[in-house]
Parts: C-alpha cells; sequence; structure tokens
C-alpha cells in the first residue's frame, strides 16, 4: 500500500513552459485534491475531486487543469509557466469529505 | 467564508518544556472539522487528529493533547515533555461541513503553520 504517490519530486522550468505533475493513489478514495504551498505560508486548495470524470476549482485555480479519469489518478497541469507558480505541490486523496486527508510527498517546482 | 489564524510564526523551546500551538478558526458552519497536521524537515504532511464540532471532548494521545473550546473557537495543540524531534511545521485546518455553495467536500483551509523549534 503505497498511499499517495507524486512525480516528479522536483522540477526547474522556464517562463511559458508546460508540465504535469502525477499523483496517483491507492486507497481506492473518491476524494482528491492539489494545494500549493508557498514559502511560511499555509497550503492552498488549487482543485479537487469527488470521484472519475468531476472536477472543481479551489481557492487558487489559475493557470492549472485537471482531469479525474479514473479513482487512481489525478493530474495536475500547468500550462505557460509563470514564476508565481514556484511553489510545492502537494495531492491528497480522502474515503470521504468529513475524514482526514493522507497527503503525497510533495513535488517542489521552480520556474524561472 | 472559513478561516483558521495560527497566531504564533515560531516558537522556540528547550527539550522537556511543554509547549501550547494555538489555534484560532471562524466559520458560519454549524457541523465542521478540525484538523492537525505535522511538517516535519523532510516536508511531508503528517496527519495528527481529527475533531468534529460536536465533539468537544479533549483528546490526549501519549505526549500530545488537544483542547477543543466552540465558545472560544479554538483548538490548541499542546506537547507534554518535548522532544527534539518534535522540531516541524505545525498546521491546523479546518473543513465545514457546508460552504457557501453547497456541500464543502472535504476542502480544507489551513492556517499559515507554527514553526516549533526544540533545542536539546
Amino acid at each position: 500500500n503505497a498511499g499517495v504517490t507524486q512525480t516528479p519530486k522536483f522540477r526547474i522550468l522556464k517562463i511559458g513552459q508546460s508540465m504535469t505533475l502525477q499523483c496517483t493513489q491507492d486507497m481506492n478514495h473518491n476524494y482528491m485534491y492539489w494545494y500549493r504551498q508557498d514559502p511560511g505560508m499555509g497550503l492552498k486548495l488549487i482543485y479537487y475531486s469527488v470521484g472519475a470524470g468531476i472536477t472543481d476549482k479551489g481557492e487558487v485555480p489559475n493557470g492549472y487543469n485537471v482531469s479525474r479519469s479514473t479513482t487512481e489518478d489525478f493530474p495536475l497541469r500547468l500550462e505557460l509557466a509563470a514564476p508565481s507558480q514556484t511553489s510545492v505541490y502537494f495531492c491528497a486523496s480522502s474515503y470521504s469529505p468529513y475524514n482526514e486527508q493522507f497527503f503525497g510527498p510533495g513535488t517542489r517546482l521552480t520556474v524561472l | 467564508a472559513q478561516k483558521v489564524t495560527q497566531a504564533q510564526t515560531e516558537i522556540s523551546v528547550v527539550e522537556k518544556e511543554d509547549v501550547t500551538l494555538d489555534c484560532v478558526y471562524e466559520t458560519r458552519d454549524t457541523t465542521y472539522y478540525l484538523f492537525w497536521y505535522k511538517q516535519p524537515p523532510s516536508g511531508e504532511l503528517v496527519f495528527l487528529i481529527r475533531r468534529n464540532s460536536f465533539d468537544e471532548q479533549n483528546e490526549i494521545s501519549g505526549r500530545y493533547s488537544w483542547n477543543f473550546q466552540k465558545s472560544t473557537s479554538s483548538f490548541n495543540f499542546t506537547i507534554t515533555a518535548s522532544q527534539v524531534v518534535d522540531s516541524a511545521v505545525y498546521f491546523c485546518a479546518l473543513s465545514e461541513s457546508m460552504g457557501a455553495g453547497g456541500t464543502s467536500y472535504g476542502k480544507l483551509t489551513f492556517g499559515q503553520g507554527t514553526i516549533l523549534t526544540v533545542h536539546p
């Protein structure tokens, strides 16, 4: 049982490049979330999903897109990377909206 | 809108001291859930506790204890006899049952975190 896995662990992008952050969970959780953590700050919700085929925006969705074609996978797409997207990105999943969320190890992204 | 405030940005203690991390929250919902997470220097987020708004009993788990007071909208976390391994960033988070647009879907609002450093 690997829990929530994220790839890559680190990435450096140039301004204007695109990339996909991968997130996979093996706990059969319907609820999945993407957060970003800026230095010295708490986490902010980017997008979330309540099941395969259903996604919605969180607090800071601009510049990102998501898809959820399977229960296990919830990739986050960055289009036209900007320095403001330099952050640590965490993917999380939970059994229900009222239970604790399990977090992946994070992806540290730098946009130069 | 929901909000979580952790007013203590950084706390520094010497090993074996007790330390309390404060968390104050705002919500209009009557049903909500409060969480504490630990982020050690390695960076991962570790779940510590979940409390629903109807359960005001304090909880103790080893050296950790939590004090939930609805009257003051606070959910404070105390570490007794702190150890160097307790050094981490601690986050308090809130999830509403019903947000402004209906079901909240478990969306977490985090506080800014408290950096705890325990010196030997």
